[in-house]
């Protein structure tokens, strides 16, 4: 069974810190797809970035990075220098390739306080 | 703009009654998905449709129901509905239904539905 595990409900920081969400997921199959979602106080659901599971390359955009371990099955998100409108609810998905729906973690609700 | 589009955005209703949400995919996705938000259990998936078949079927209530049209729109029904029912219900979309998986969903902006 697939399944993914934010084990942090809620997070504060101040402005200008740096902030790591955890992800830590579970699957058997070997090809499998990890994404990263985020959720503003307007609800919709924005998507951040897509990895594969044969990719480890870490990878950054802007003020965002990706830290992908396959070793641990973890694909953990850090924003840089946070500000203000950071604040959401952020969610680690997964699709395994056996199946196509995508399985979300519970989110991180991240405060960022000015 | 993810392209994927749900009507209403919201929607208040008694208990008891039926409400029908739409969702029209972005333009070339085959697949779509709904999911339910609700405060205490995070995102749920409800069902999947690939190309007209439902292709998967997620924690869905008997009393809720979907399908996905020619045109690739897709409809959820939801009757007999509950207060428990009130949640944010969200449509995704992706090209693949099938490996290889190469795809990200693209969500709309989800229904907001209140039952009272």
């Amino acid at each position: 069974a697939q399944k993914v595990t934010q084990a942090q409900t809620e997070i504060s920081v101040v402005e200008k810190e740096d902030v790591t969400l955890d992800c830590v997921y579970e699957t058997r199959d070997t090809t499998y797809y990890l994404f990263w979602y985020k959720q503003p106080p307007s609800g919709e659901l924005v998507f951040l970035i897509r990895r594969n599971s044969f990719d480890e390359q870490n990878e950054i955009s802007g003020r965002y990075s990706w830290n992908f371990q396959k070793s641990t099955s973890s694909f953990n998100f850090t924003i840089t220098a946070s500000q203000v409108v950071d604040s959401a609810v952020y969610f680690c998905a997964l699709i395994a390739n056996r199946d196509d729906k995508i399985i979300f973690g519970k989110g991180t609700r991240l405060h960022i306080l000015p | 703009d993810s392209g994927v589009t749900q009507t209403p955005k919201h929607l208040i209703t008694a208990t008891g009654q039926r409400v029908t949400l739409r969702c029209s995919p972005r333009s070339g996705d085959l697949s779509v998905y709904w999911y339910q938000q609700s405060l205490d259990q995070g995102l749920q998936f409800l069902i999947q449709y690939y190309n007209g078949e439902e292709r998967a079927k997620g924690n869905i209530l008997e009393r809720f129901s979907a399908q996905q049209f020619p045109d690739l729109h897709s409809e959820l029904n939801l009757s007999s509905l509950e207060l428990g029912d009130s949640a944010l219900y969200f449509c995704a979309s992706s090209v693949a239904g099938t490996p290889p998986m190469n795809t990200e969903a693209f969500f709309g902006q989800g229904t907001r539905l209140t039952v009272v």
